[in-house]
């Protein structure tokens, strides 16, 4: 079965500063991997996406993401973060459930990011 | 148009009471998901549906019932409820229900009292 670890529960940075999320993944194939955003209370936002082909990915308001195989990471990035960053980040891999053709995600446990003026 | 609507934003119900919560998608998204969110946790798929059948169900108690009326609309029936069941309910959609990007609603937060 697949998993994801998020081992940062809280990470605190200054804007303007760099950003780093970690993500590692465990499946047994290729995986699809995903990064998400969420407001409080609100709903998730996908951020960027990784299926194949090259493992930098661009996605939405500055961010990437480099998928490692060897190091089964998928980490997140941002070269300066804003104060509207602050939010919610889970990472989380896509699977066939259970011998079936349907997939689903399976999130990480979140990382709460605080920016500080 | 990428927009999951889900209404109504907030439920408060008796556990006695009977309720329903409703998604829309006019993405042509041919897969439908309802996801429970815990606080401070991440969502946990409940059901998915694709082409208006139900196609996955996670082992969810009978007090919750999906139904997929047509391919843009998915509603999740509440009955008899409990304090446990509290969570952020979100819907999603996908082109299909194979590996692919999901598009998330801004869920419903509901309180069963």
């Amino acid at each position: 079965a697949q998993s994801v670890t998020q081992p940062d529960i809280h990470i605190t940075v200054s804007e303007g500063a760099s950003l780093e999320l970690r993500c590692n993944y465990s499946y047994g194939a290729t995986p699809y991997l995903f990064w998400y955003v969420q407001s409080p209370g609100q709903g998730l936002q996908l951020l960027l996406k990784y299926f194949s082909g090259d493992t930098l990915v661009q996605g939405i308001k500055g961010f990437e993401a480099e998928f490692k195989r060897s190091q089964s990471s998928f980490n997140l990035r941002k070269p300066s973060v804003h104060w509207s960053d602050a939010a919610e980040y889970f990472c989380a891999v896509g699977a066939y459930a259970g011998g079936t053709s349907y997939g689903k995600l399976t999130f990480g446990q979140g990382t709460i990011l605080t920016v500080h003026p | 148009d990428t927009e999951v609507t889900q209404t109504p934003k907030h439920l408060v119900m008796g556990m006695t009471n009977k309720k329903s919560l409703k998604c829309e998608q006019h993405m042509g998204h041919r897969a439908m998901y309802w996801y429970k969110q815990k606080a401070k946790k991440p969502p946990e798929l409940m059901f998915v549906y694709s082409y208006e059948k139900l196609s996955i169900n996670e082992s969810v108690p009978s007090r919750f019932s999906p139904e997929c009326p047509n391919s843009s609309l998915l509603n999740l029936h509440l009955h008899a409820l409990q304090p446990e069941d509290s969570a952020l309910y979100l819907c999603a959609s996908s082109p299909t229900a194979r590996v692919t990007e999901a598009f998330f609603g801004q869920g419903t937060r509901l309180t069963v009292v």
